[in-house]
């Protein structure tokens, strides 16, 4: 079980909106910067967000990150059917002093 | 262009030691950056091992600290993982990365390598 909790699954048509959640604790998210990653199958996950909202480049401007309080999301505006993966949060943890994951979350392009 | 590639054995003997190695490209470690190690089991999320900075010092996961050493050579631009005792539990995709910071995103990743107890 993760510290930082994600809903496992998340849908959507092409052209919708879609918000994926990631909420942790003071230790974590509340103290920390927080990280989103997406992962295609079968390959190495790519940075998306990193320091809750900034993009690298080349990332599209279709994806945003947010935080409040021990809690943040991920958005993906404009849907496209190469954005069906898995997209995991990350956090540093004070308490663990170490980088936690969230489990991930498989999103569906219907 | 900063990559990282991963290489070891793909097939450890239970009880045994897991050695990886992860060579950088393109950026010399001795430049900054702190160096990962990060797993995923078979359909599994990704776990965190543990963090290397160019001086040596380290951050481990506490799950896994006391079978775990992470080292740089800087001559080789290189850093490596060994595990020790390893069990079934251990069998998983090792992905070596990059983070600016401690605390940062990692930003570049090796295309990672599947590493499964003999057993």
């Amino acid at each position: 079980q993760s510290v930082l909790t994600q809903p496992p699954s998340a849908s959507g048509t092409p052209g919708q909106r879609v918000t994926i959640s990631c909420s942790g604790g003071s230790s974590n998210i509340g103290s920390n910067s927080v990280h989103w990653y997406q992962q295609l199958p079968r390959t190495a996950p790519k940075l998306l967000i990193y320091r809750n909202t900034l993009r690298p480049s080349g990332v599209p401007d279709r994806f945003s990150g947010s935080k409040s309080g021990t809690s943040a999301s991920l958005a993906i505006s404009g849907l496209r059917s190469e954005d069906e993966a898995t997209y995991y949060c990350a956090a540093w943890d004070d308490s663990l002093r170490g980088v936690i994951f969230g489990g991930g979350t498989k999103l569906t392009v219907l | 262009q900063v990559q990282l590639q991963e290489s070891g054995p793909g097939l450890v003997k239970p009880s045994e030691t897991l050695s990886l190695t992860c060579v950088v490209s393109g950026y010399p470690i001795t430049a900054g950056y702190y160096w990962g190690w990060i797993r995923q089991p078979p359909g599994k999320g990704l776990e965190w091992i543990g963090s290397v900075y160019h001086t040596g010092s380290t951050d481990y996961n506490p799950s896994l600290k006391s079978r775990v050493t992470i080292s740089v050579d800087t001559s080789k631009n290189q850093f490596s993982l060994r595990l020790s005792s390893v069990t079934a539990a251990d069998t998983a995709v090792y992905f070596c990365a990059r983070a600016f910071n401690w605390d940062d995103a990692f930003d570049i990743w090796g295309q990672g390598t599947m590493v499964t107890d003999s057993s």
